[in-house]
């Protein structure tokens, strides 16, 4: 039974290029949530997303992010011109319902040069 | 706001003493408290859910108990292995909330 798959697990990005950030959920789950986390830091909200649809967006930048989960395939998170202060390891969750415990991915450690 | 704060911020112990870690939260109402791990350079790791004052649960060495403003992760006689940040997090009740995380404690068990 897999668990949530996030790829890659590392990244590399000169400042002004983009950054996609891939997470396949649990096997069941239709609920994905984004998460940032700096060093030292705790996990901060960013987005929350079922198939098709963004249900809560308000912990996401307004400007250069974005994400979808599609109808067929995986979530992405989107980082336009990528700046320094975007390093920061990405984590993705899902759950079965918006109403239980959340299971995370191993991360994206992003770092931009 | 929800909030969650967890103390200690470091806690080190040797092998087999046994100590508590703290979460404080302040939620209008809760639907769930939940405890995760996190090892160096990996994602959260579930632990427990804990859904009303006095509920407990257990797990090897580690037990969650839980009032109604704070919970506690006890860990009876450790082991260098249990060394980790434990997370916690609290999700208000009604509809659909976002969960809210603590900074975590870091615990180091020394052999």
């Amino acid at each position: 039974n897999a668990g949530v798959m996030q790829n890659p697990r590392h990244l590399v990005r000169r400042r002004g290029q983009e950054a996609r950030l891939r997470c396949s959920p649990m096997k069941g789950h239709s609920h994905v949530y984004w998460y940032r986390q700096l060093p030292e830091e705790g996990l901060k909200f960013m987005v929350y997303l079922q198939k098709e649809n963004i249900i809560d967006e308000s912990g996401m930048p307004k400007e250069r992010f974005s994400a979808e989960f599609p109808k067929e395939g995986p979530s992405i998170l989107r980082i336009q011109q990528v700046v320094r202060g975007d390093s920061a390891a990405y984590f993705c969750a899902s759950s079965q319902w918006s109403t239980h415990e959340q299971y995370f991915g191993p991360g994206t450690r992003l770092t931009v040069t | 706001e929800d909030q969650v704060t967890q103390s200690p911020e470091a806690l080190r112990l040797q092998e087999g003493e046994s100590s508590s870690l703290n979460c404080s939260y302040t939620v209008s109402g809760l639907r769930g408290l939940f405890w995760y791990r996190q090892d160096p350079g990996k994602g959260p790791e579930f632990l427990f859910t804990l859904y009303s004052a006095g509920e407990e649960k257990e797990k090897e060495r580690l037990k969650a108990t839980l009032t109604k403003k704070e919970s506690f992760l006890h860990i009876t006689a450790p082991k260098p292995e249990d060394s980790a940040t434990y997370l916690c997090a609290v999700q208000a009740a009604g509809g659909y909330q976002k969960v809210t995380f603590g900074t975590g404690t870091k615990l180091q068990v020394i052999p």
